[in-house]
């Protein structure tokens, strides 16, 4: 009965580099979410996703990110030629249809991105 | 635009005593409110709900208060544990979007 599962749990990349940040759903759950949280502040919402499709990214930069939810495999978030301001935690949540129901979201245990 | 606000980035309680923390909104819109618990290194943790036609709800040492009227709702915990020390966040979740929107969080520092 695996949670989200996320990997890896930390990343380094060098300036100019690509990042790809894996979220596998709880088991049953068909919505992904991806948060970021900066230093010192809260969770920022980045994007939602559902099987093979984007449902809200208004939240992701308009440059160099993008992430997918393939039919088959995990959710990718994706940050190509990383900056030093990319360096934060990246978290995926997710939940089933009902998202109320389900008590919210069931996060994981995040990625944290380390630019250098 | 921070929708959801805690406006205390911590607080220092003793062991045994009550912990209060506080959350505003400004979305009429949301429909249900959540908190959740996280410590360093790990991702969040759902600790209590509330629904927006609820004003009360309890479970165990956590009870989680709604004002709607003044757009507020507050976290208790009592009696406070060490355990308890960690990053709390206040969200609310968008009935049309499916989108759960976070405070910027409240630091708890449950004395020994």
């Amino acid at each position: 009965n695996a949670g989200v599962m996320q990997n890896p749990r930390h990343l380094v990349r060098r300036r100019g580099q690509e990042a790809r940040l894996r979220c596998s759903p709880m088991k049953g759950h068909s919505h992904v979410y991806w948060y970021r949280q900066l230093p010192e502040e809260g969770l920022k919402f980045m994007v939602y996703l559902q099987k093979e499709n984007i449902i809200d990214e208004s939240g992701m930069p308009k440059e160099r990110f993008s992430a997918e939810f393939p039919k088959e495999g995990p959710s990718i978030l994706r940050i190509q030629q990383v900056v030093r301001g990319d360096s934060a935690a990246y978290f995926c949540a997710s939940s089933p249809r009902d998202v109320q129901g389900a008590g919210g979201y069931t996060f994981g245990s995040g990625t944290r991105l380390t630019v250098v | 635009d921070q929708q959801v606000k805690q406006n205390s980035p911590s607080l220092s309680v003793q062991e045994g005593r009550i912990s209060i923390l506080n959350c505003d909104y400004t979305n009429s819109m949301f429909d249900y409110f959540l908190w959740y618990k996280k410590y360093p290194a790990e991702g969040p943790t759902f600790l209590i709900s509330i629904s927006s036609i609820k004003d009360k709800n309890e479970d165990g040492r956590f009870t989680v208060f709604l004002n709607k009227s003044a757009k507020h709702l507050s976290l208790h915990i009592v009696p406070s544990q060490p355990g308890d020390s960690a990053v709390y966040f206040c969200a609310a979740i968008d009935g049309a979007t499916n989108k759960l929107i976070f405070g910027t969080g409240t630091l708890l520092a449950v004395q020994p």
